[in-house]
Order: C-alpha cells, then sequence, then structure tokens
C-alpha cells in the first residue's frame, strides 16, 4: 500500500531557529513529491521535486527530493511566527495521478 | 492566480440526510480529486476523476458516495445518507497532471460538514 510519512509529528522552536521536516514515501509508480502548507484551511504549495538533488528554494524555505533513499527534506532558516503552521508532503502516482498525503508536521513558532 | 472554488463553505445536516458538496475545479484542468480532513488528522484521498470518469476510489468511497460532473464546469460530491463520521472538511482540488504537464495541485477553500 502506499504511504508517506511525516517527521517529526510536531515541533515547537523559537524565532530565528532552523528547522528540516523529513518526508519519506512508499509510492508505487513514483512521478513527483509535493510539499504544502496549511494554516487554517486550504493547503497551499510550496514545492514540487522530480528529480534527485536539485534543491528548490522560496526565500528562507529550501526543499531536496532523494529518490534512491526515497525521502524528501523541507527546510525553513530564520523561523517566524508566521511559518507556523501544518507542513504536508504528497507523493503523486503515474498513471491515476493520485497525490497520497502524509500526515504533516505541525510547526509553531514561538516569538 | 486560477483558484478552485467550493460551495457551500459550511453544511450542517443531519444524520440520515443527502448532502451535495459543489467545487469548481480550473477551468483548463483535467484531473479533479475530492480529498477530506477529519479535525487533527491528515487529508484523506477520497476520489480522482478523469475524462468524465472515475479513475481511482479509495476505501472510503462506498456507495453512499457518488461523484458528478454535470457540466462543463461544476464537479459535485454528493453523500445518500450522512454518518456522524461523515463530518470533516471536504476539499475538492484539481490539478492539470499530464504527461510534460504541471502536476501541481490547487485546493478549494474546503465545505466543513457537520452532520448532527
Amino acid at each position: 500500500e502506499d504511504k508517506v510519512v511525516q517527521s517529526p509529528l510536531s515541533l515547537v522552536v523559537h524565532e530565528g531557529d532552523t528547522v528540516t521536516l523529513n518526508c519519506s514515501y512508499e509510492v508505487t509508480n513514483f512521478r513527483s513529491l509535493l510539499w504544502y502548507k496549511q494554516e487554517k484551511k486550504a493547503p497551499t504549495f510550496l514545492f514540487m521535486l522530480t528529480s534527485s538533488g536539485i534543491e528548490k528554494k522560496s526565500g528562507r524555505l529550501s526543499s531536496i527530493l532523494d529518490k534512491k533513499e526515497l525521502f524528501s527534506i523541507l527546510n525553513i532558516t530564520a523561523t517566524q511566527t508566521g511559518d507556523s503552521a501544518i507542513y504536508l508532503c504528497a507523493g503523486l502516482t503515474s498513471g491515476t495521478y493520485k497525490y497520497i498525503f502524509g500526515t504533516g508536521t505541525r510547526l509553531k513558532v514561538l516569538a | 492566480e486560477p483558484e478552485v472554488t467550493q460551495t457551500p463553505s459550511h453544511q450542517v445536516t443531519q444524520m440520515g440526510q443527502e448532502v451535495i458538496l459543489r467545487c469548481v475545479p480550473i477551468s483548463n484542468h483535467l484531473y479533479f480529486y475530492w480529498y477530506r480532513q477529519i479535525l487533527g488528522q491528515k487529508v484523506e484521498f477520497l476520489v480522482s476523476f478523469y475524462n468524465n470518469e472515475i479513475s481511482e476510489k479509495s476505501e472510503i468511497f462506498d456507495d453512499q458516495f457518488s461523484v458528478e460532473r454535470p457540466d462543463g464546469s461544476n464537479f459535485t460530491l454528493k453523500i445518500r445518507s450522512t454518518k456522524l463520521e461523515d463530518s470533516a472538511m471536504y476539499f475538492c482540488a484539481s490539478s492539470d497532471s499530464g504527461f510534460g504537464s504541471n502536476e501541481k495541485l490547487f485546493f478549494g477553500s474546503g465545505t466543513q460538514l457537520s452532520v448532527l
């Protein structure tokens, strides 16, 4: 059965800290991995990763995929209180194009 | 940026009643999805829809659930006889997944369904 596992489940840090969120996957006919941020309602897109070893970066956020070890990490540097959210990763399968979500990591950044 | 639109934002219903949740996916997208998220839990896949038919459904998507694309724009999820455990946030999503296409999944803002 396809699954995506995220760790840690929750994390509390102080502003300015750097955090690393982990995502491992076992997805049949894997196509890509996506990261989302969920604050109040709908998840909003952060990154899509298809190739191993190529870092994607957006401001203080960056992410990389390792297709050999079947995991991805999301890094947030110099965290701010506005980074407090649930971070979701999802694996996308080929064929039926199903997105399988992990349980999420709940990040809380304290001022 | 284009948006997926969902209505209503909140729906309260009595157990055993039928509900229809409505969605307007992004116009040029080809794949449509329903996900649900019970409070504090993970985003769970319900069903995917492509080319006017279901392409995959989860174990949650039993005979009480159905989806329809009644016209060129709307995508609906019907729950025939709601149960207490159907209470959740229901997200519609769409993507342009396909060979060489952008595979980013766009979510609607959700319908919070409360079954009493």
